[in-house]
């Protein structure tokens, strides 16, 4: 069955360093999508990052970069030079191949620090 | 223009009420979901539509029926409220759910914080 662990609850992070929010997945489908939500306070649920997996390289958008180790089933994100604006919930997600059905994480809570 | 729009934002009701939640997606997307997210943040799949039929009905009360009107609408109608609907209700859309590719991102509306008194 599909699975997505995200251990941290709650993270902390100083402004302009680089955080990395845990993220390991469980399928038995050699074929998976996995994807980063970002939900700030606000509320609406915002795409951040995508990663195949059959994609040879690890995805980057801006400063999102998600390192993906396809033997470990991990998927982590890690965002480069922390901003206030980047304290949110963060989610991560899985689809397989099997259907429509997407499954999210419990989620971490990124706080940064000014 | 927003990719994604529900209506309405807040909705506060007394148990017992019938209510309606809509969605619409200007995206020419295929596929629709309709997602309950909790108090304490889960978020869990309800319904899933492509191309106006119903895919995903995972274990949802009957009380909930989602319509699909067209391929750019899902709307969600709940029955006889109780005080665990209580939640924020996420429409989102997809353009291709069968594929491995960048296609399968799902966007997400602003959702719905439905309350139930």
């Amino acid at each position: 069955a599909q699975k997505i662990t995200q251990t941290q609850p709650g993270m902390f992070v100083q402004e302009k360093e680089a955080v990395t929010l845990d993220c390991t997945y469980d399928t038995s489908d050699p074929s998976y999508g996995l994807f980063w939500y970002k939900q700030p306070s606000s509320g609406e649920m915002i795409f951040l990052i995508y990663q195949g997996s059959y994609d040879q390289q690890n995805a980057t958008e801006g400063r999102y970069s998600l390192n993906f180790q396809k033997a470990r089933k991990s998927a982590n994100l890690v965002i480069s030079a922390s901003q206030l604006g980047d304290s949110a919930m963060y989610f991560c997600a899985m689809r397989d191949t099997g259907g429509f059905k997407t499954i999210f994480g419990a989620g971490t809570r990124l706080f940064v620090k000014a | 223009d927003t990719a994604v729009s529900q209506t309405p934002k807040y909705l506060v009701t007394q148990m017992g009420n019938d209510k309606s939640i809509k969605c619409e997606q200007n995206l020419g997307h295929d596929t629709m979901y309709w997602y309950k997210q909790d108090s304490k943040k889960f978020l869990k799949i309800m319904f899933s539509y492509n191309n106006k039929e119903l895919i995903i009905n995972e274990t949802v009360p009957n009380r909930f029926s989602p319509k699909s009107p067209d391929k750019a609408h899902l709307n969600l109608h709940i029955n006889s409220l109780e005080l665990g609907d209580s939640a924020v209700y996420f429409c989102a859309s997809s353009q291709d759910g069968w594929s491995e590719t960048i296609k399968n991102i799902q966007y997400f509306g602003a959702g719905t914080r439905l309350s139930v008194l």
